[in-house]
């Protein structure tokens, strides 16, 4: 069965310093990653996602994320934090042979010191 | 503007009395799928359909049901809401033919008493 574990519930940083989020998954086959972004009181909104190619995919907002299959990670980072990055951040992993079933993490709060 | 839709935002309502959350996308795809949103849990997926008529369980359908009569609409039923189904509700829909990417509406928040 796939899953996804979001080591860390929260995280604080300070506004202008880099953020780096964990994200691990188990799935058999090649992984299809997602990151999410839910501002409070919002949707989900797609940052990025990997499919297959380079490891390291770039997506909105100044957000990057690095696929290594050795260590079934999928971590997201970020070099320089704004304020409005303030959110909750979900992992998730599609399993095709799974009627596309989309298996999130607990999520990541982040909180921005000024 | 593509989108999914969903209706209410809001509910309250009492235990037992039967509501139905709507939802809707503009996108022609063909996959929808419903999620249940609880603290330090992510989101848990209800029930998924990959086209018309075609529905199967997610990881915790119980006390839910879903139909599929038309591909822009995936309504969420409760026949008998209880209060463990206070939650924050999400509806998604892909097209595997273009992407994986899911859509996601903008959420309904129910609370059961």
């Amino acid at each position: 069965a796939q899953s996804v574990t979001q080591p860390d519930i929260h995280i604080t940083v300070s506004e202008g310093a880099s953020l780096e989020l964990r994200c691990n998954y188990s799935y058999g086959a090649t992984p299809y990653l997602f990151w999410y972004v839910q501002s409070p009181g919002q949707g989900l909104q797609l940052l990025l996602k990997y499919f297959s190619g380079d490891t390291l995919v770039q997506g909105i907002k100044g957000f990057e994320a690095e696929f290594k299959r050795s260590q079934s990670s999928f971590n997201l980072r970020k070099p320089s934090v704004h304020w409005s990055d303030a959110a909750e951040y979900f992992c998730a992993v599609l399993g095709k042979a799974a009627g596309n079933k989309l298996t999130f993490g607990g999520g990541t709060r982040v909180l921005v010191k000024p | 503007e593509a989108q999914v839709t969903q209706n209410p935002r809001y509910l309250i309502t009492v235990t037992g009395k039967k509501l139905t959350v709507t939802c809707s996308q503009n996108m022609n795809h063909e996959y929808m799928s419903w999620y249940r949103q609880d603290p330090g849990l992510g989101l848990r997926q209800i029930y998924y359909s990959m086209n018309v008529e075609v529905t199967d369980k997610g990881d915790v359908p119980e006390g839910y049901k879903v139909s599929r009569k038309e591909k822009r609409n995936f309504p969420l039923i409760l026949e008998s809401p209880s209060p463990n189904q206070t939650s924050l509700y999400f509806c998604a829909s892909s097209s595997w033919r273009e992407s994986y990417e899911q859509y996601f509406g903008p959420g309904t928040r129910l609370t059961v008493t």
